[in-house]
């Protein structure tokens, strides 16, 4: 079936880079999107969304971007922290109120 | 304060054995949502259930059943017909589609 998905499962940076975090979808009916963030043993945060009407969001370090033509959403996080290092999942919500999540990427910040 | 709550954090079942995990939301929320997450794996939607007295099957829901009669409570069994339980379950609420989904910190079942 049509699933969201990540690019790459680990993605290592150093304290005050920026971070890129890529995501697929395969839904071209999805218009909302989610990403998370997940720290060990616990449940998801709520990072950001988009609805599909916009190209572009900003929030507080963190900017989510969505290409509906490839398919593609991205987060960046700006001026990553070791408080950053969790894993990030991207969710689209499809038809029915399902919210399908992605596989994670796992993000490590070295100080 | 409002959230959405899962107990216990930690269990522990023989196998062969049926377990009810619980999820309470105070979000006042229609949807609530079951997830199974397995080390270094994405979350896996077991069942899902838009309205009181409703819920739909997800991408894994052999081996569980749910129930929704308030809609406050969405508890999810785990019963002895699925084969390989021992897992991290996450439940999650959402006021509408199109809008954030809220997770509780999730259940972790081991099954001896």
């Amino acid at each position: 079936g049509e699933s969201v998905g990540l690019h790459l499962p680990t993605l290592s940076v150093q304290e005050g880079d920026n971070s890129i975090i890529n995501c697929a979808y395969s839904n071209s009916a999805s218009d909302y999107f989610i990403w998370y963030k997940q720290e060990s043993g616990k449940g998801p945060q709520f990072i950001i969304d988009i609805r599909s009407n916009m190209d572009k969001r900003q929030g507080q370090r963190v900017t989510v971007l969505l290409n509906k033509t490839v398919k593609h959403l991205s987060l960046q996080i700006a001026a990553t922290q070791p408080g950053d290092s969790a894993v990030y999942f991207c969710a689209e919500n499809q038809a029915g109120t399902a919210l399908i999540f992605g596989k994670g990427t796992t993000l490590s910040v070295s100080s | 304060d409002g959230g959405i709550t899962q107990s216990p954090k930690y269990l522990f079942r023989k196998e062969g054995q049926n377990v009810t995990l619980s999820c309470e939301q105070n979000l006042n929320h229609d949807a609530m949502y079951w997830y199974r997450q397995d080390p270094g794996q994405g979350l896996r939607l077991i069942y899902y259930s838009q309205i009181v007295n409703d819920f739909q099957k997800g991408d894994i829901a052999e081996g569980y059943s749910v129930s929704r009669e308030k809609k406050e409570s969405f508890p999810l069994t785990v019963t002895s017909a699925q084969k390989n339980p021992t897992a991290f379950y996450l439940c999650a609420s959402m006021k509408a589609r199109g809008t954030e989904a809220f997770f509780g910190q999730g259940t972790r079942l081991t099954v001896v």
